[in-house]
């Protein structure tokens, strides 16, 4: 199984910070990474597919990064609506697997 | 616009069964794969397993192979999940989602979560 070591496993931020999200996987899966954003109660939202690609309708603060084995989710100036839960997911392999969660608190 | 829609929290018995549902709309259900994950308590996301309505191929994540069967009925564009006998470790929130595979492989839409509590 490729394993998705994701860090910080939380933090606390104010409202404009840049925030970054960082995901190390076990082996090299060129873009294969996506980011997702969950709330309680809410379904899943998908923010970037293929390490660096905004999904339409997701707003131009968040970003992604990456290739290999080290990615990035960058949220470039913090909203309130941003506060929540965030995912890495890789589907390079045949068994898909998501990080351990980043929660994204207020300050 | 698309959607998919789950069927509703259940509460139920360790060794009852249960088949939990995903209707999709607003997009041509047999051609995209859905995927069910799931979150327990407390817990971060795990894939399941997936299915391609047009056919029913279905694949399993090692983990879940055995424990669920997923399913799907084309003519009402309806995805199931099913257990044969709940365990109180079965308790979680599961998911549906779509898949897209135009670059890489991503869930583009997810179901709004059923919640699934097994207590004696």
């Amino acid at each position: 199984d490729i394993q998705m070591t994701q860090s910080p496993s939380s933090l606390s931020a104010s409202v404009g910070d840049r925030v970054t999200i960082t995901c190390r996987t076990s082996q090299r899966i060129t873009t294969y990474v996506n980011w997702y954003q969950l709330k309680p109660g809410k379904a899943p939202k998908l923010l970037i597919y293929a390490a660096s690609n905004l999904q339409p309708g997701v707003p131009s603060r968040f970003s992604g990064r990456g290739s290999g084995t080290d990615f990035t989710l960058t949220i470039s100036s913090l909203q309130p609506e941003d506060f929540a839960t965030y995912y890495c997911q890789q589907t390079y392999s045949t068994l898909w697997t998501f990080g351990h969660g980043t929660k994204v608190e207020i300050k | 616009e698309v959607q998919l829609v789950q069927s509703g929290a259940e509460v139920k018995k360790p060794g009852e069964s249960l088949k939990i549902s995903c209707k999709g709309s607003g997009y041509t259900f047999n051609n995209y794969w859905v995927a069910w994950v799931r979150q327990m308590p407390g817990k971060g996301l795990e894939w399941m397993g997936i299915i391609y309505p047009a056919d029913s191929d279905t694949r399993y994540s090692p983990s879940f192979q055995g424990q669920v069967t997923i399913s799907a009925d084309k003519s009402i564009t309806t995805a199931y999940l099913q257990w044969r006998s709940l365990k109180p470790s079965d308790t979680a929130i599961y998911y549906c989602a779509r898949l897209e595979d135009i670059v890489g492989a991503y869930f583009d839409y997810w179901g709004q979560g059923t919640l699934v509590t097994v207590s004696s």
